[in-house]
């Protein structure tokens, strides 16, 4: 079945720390994996996608098919990085069906001071 | 571009009653999503709307419904409401096109508690 996994429900570092958000799937397509993020009080809104390679907010993610990870990185935490994250995975997820995004059960990242 | 908006921001039913709420998506998109959001559940997907036709369906009763409108508006209704049924609805837009799926424009959803 095609499935995010998020194994880390709730994620504590200190300012200026590394964090690494995991998040691990499985499709047997080729996915296009992306970070959403939710910070306190704000609506959900992408962070980013595999495809660009981009670093967001000094955020990175890398996808690795041979370990069906696409886990999120960080080398220096901010406080303002606290918030939800949430991987998802976009797909054909049945023969025949039409492109769906289906969102990991999220992390919540608190950076303390 | 105006992003998405829902209305209402809260909402407060009772058991039984039925509920509709209302999403517009970012001018120019024609794909319409809806979630239902938990503290236990995280998000989990409702349907998806797509020139007004559903093109997704999660694993949600037929209590939940929805529609959209030829101006790409849509709707959420669901009847016969239960106290689990107490959620943030979101309502995500996007251009509906191959490979765009995965990038959705989020509305602040409808705050619904069912007493």
């Amino acid at each position: 079945a095609q499935r995010v996994t998020q194994p880390e429900k709730l994620l504590s570092v200190f300012k200026g720390a590394p964090v690494e958000l995991k998040c691990n799937y499985s499709y047997s397509g080729s996915p296009e994996l992306f970070w959403y993020v939710q910070y306190s009080r704000q609506r959900l809104q992408l962070l980013l996608r595999h495809i660009s390679r981009e670093s967001i907010k000094g955020f990175t993610a890398d996808l690795n098919k041979g370990e069906t990870s696409f886990h999120l990185k960080k080398p220096f935490a901010q406080e303002e990085d606290s918030a939800m994250y949430y991987c998802a995975l976009s797909g054909f997820l049945t023969q025949g069906g039409s492109e769906k995004l289906v969102f990991g059960k999220g992390t919540k990242l608190t950076v303390n001071p | 571009k105006a992003g998405v908006t829902q209305t209402p921001r809260y909402l407060i039913k009772t058991r039984g009653q039925q509920v509709t709420l209302s999403c517009s998506p970012i001018s120019g998109h024609r794909s319409v999503s809806w979630y239902q959001q938990t503290p236990g559940q995280g998000l989990q997907f409702l349907f998806e709307y797509f020139s007004e036709t559903q093109r997704n369906k999660g694993n949600f009763p037929g209590r939940f419904s929805g529609r959209q409108f030829s101006n790409s508006r849509s709707e959420m209704n669901v009847s016969t409401l239960e106290l689990g049924d107490s959620a943030l609805y979101l309502c995500a837009s996007s251009s509906g096109v191959v490979r765009a799926v995965g990038e959705q424009y989020f509305g602040p959803g409808t705050r619904l508690t069912v007493t």
